[in-house]
């Protein structure tokens, strides 16, 4: 089945600077990959989401940018604020029937003052 | 858009004793819930596929007569944790998938429901 892989687990920024976290998946069929952000005991929420058939996409400070014959896929943060501290999951779904999604183990980043 | 509300939020309650969580789409009709298992800073671990008017599809190693799934409407899908004991404690979560034809689209999540077994 699916497999992905995020890096870093944590990662620390200065408020301003741009922080950048990556996604691996194994099967080369998967065709969608969205971004989710989960602040402290509260739901996961879409942040933005990318296709296989696009290379990248932007909105306002967020960014994915997609690989497909590498199997990976990033998301991209600029100009970070102190809300932007959460844990941030990459997700994957198997070219399959399902529309299930498989998650990343995410990244607790950490935007300090 | 797309909210999905899930009830209850909390949940305290006797070894033995079997819990039913709810899952709603509020504002959209979904053929397709999901729902995950999370435990403390850790990832969302995908339990099952509920589909609306046919059986949930399990992942596996989750026990399916032990995380039973109902989605009798476009609205609604159920999880019961039968006989739960101290080990199924966690956040259950579920998701429903925005409508949208064939096409993949976003899953959209409740709250959560936090289950702690005694």
């Amino acid at each position: 089945g699916e497999n992905v892989e995020q890096h870093p687990s944590t990662l620390s920024v200065q408020e301003g600077d741009s922080a950048v976290i990556k996604c691996t998946y194994s099967d080369s069929a998967s065709n969608y990959f969205p971004w989710y952000k989960q602040e402290l005991g509260k739901r996961p929420q879409l942040i933005i989401d990318i296709r296989s058939n696009v290379g990248e996409k932007k909105d306002q400070r967020i960014a994915v940018t997609l690989n497909k014959t590498a199997k990976h896929f990033s998301l991209h943060i600029t100009e970070t604020q102190p809300e932007d501290s959460a844990v941030y999951f990459c997700a994957v779904n198997p070219m399959d029937s399902s529309y299930k999604l498989i998650f990343g183990s995410g990244t607790r980043l950490l935007v300090r003052p | 858009g797309a909210v999905v509300s899930q009830h209850p939020s909390w949940v305290i309650c006797k070894s033995g004793t079997s819990v039913k969580i709810e899952c709603r789409s509020l504002d959209f009709q979904a053929t397709t819930m999901f729902w995950y298992r999370q435990f403390p800073k850790q990832s969302l671990m995908l339990m099952a596929t509920s589909n609306e008017g046919s059986k949930a599809t399990y992942e596996q190693g989750v026990e399916k007569d032990k995380f039973l799934i109902n989605h009798a409407s476009l609205t609604l899908s159920t999880l019961t944790v039968t006989s739960a004991h101290p080990e199924d404690s966690s956040f259950y979560i579920c998701s429903a998938r925005s409508p949208g034809g064939t096409d993949n689209q976003p899953q959209h999540f409740g709250d959560g429901t936090r289950l702690s077994i005694l």
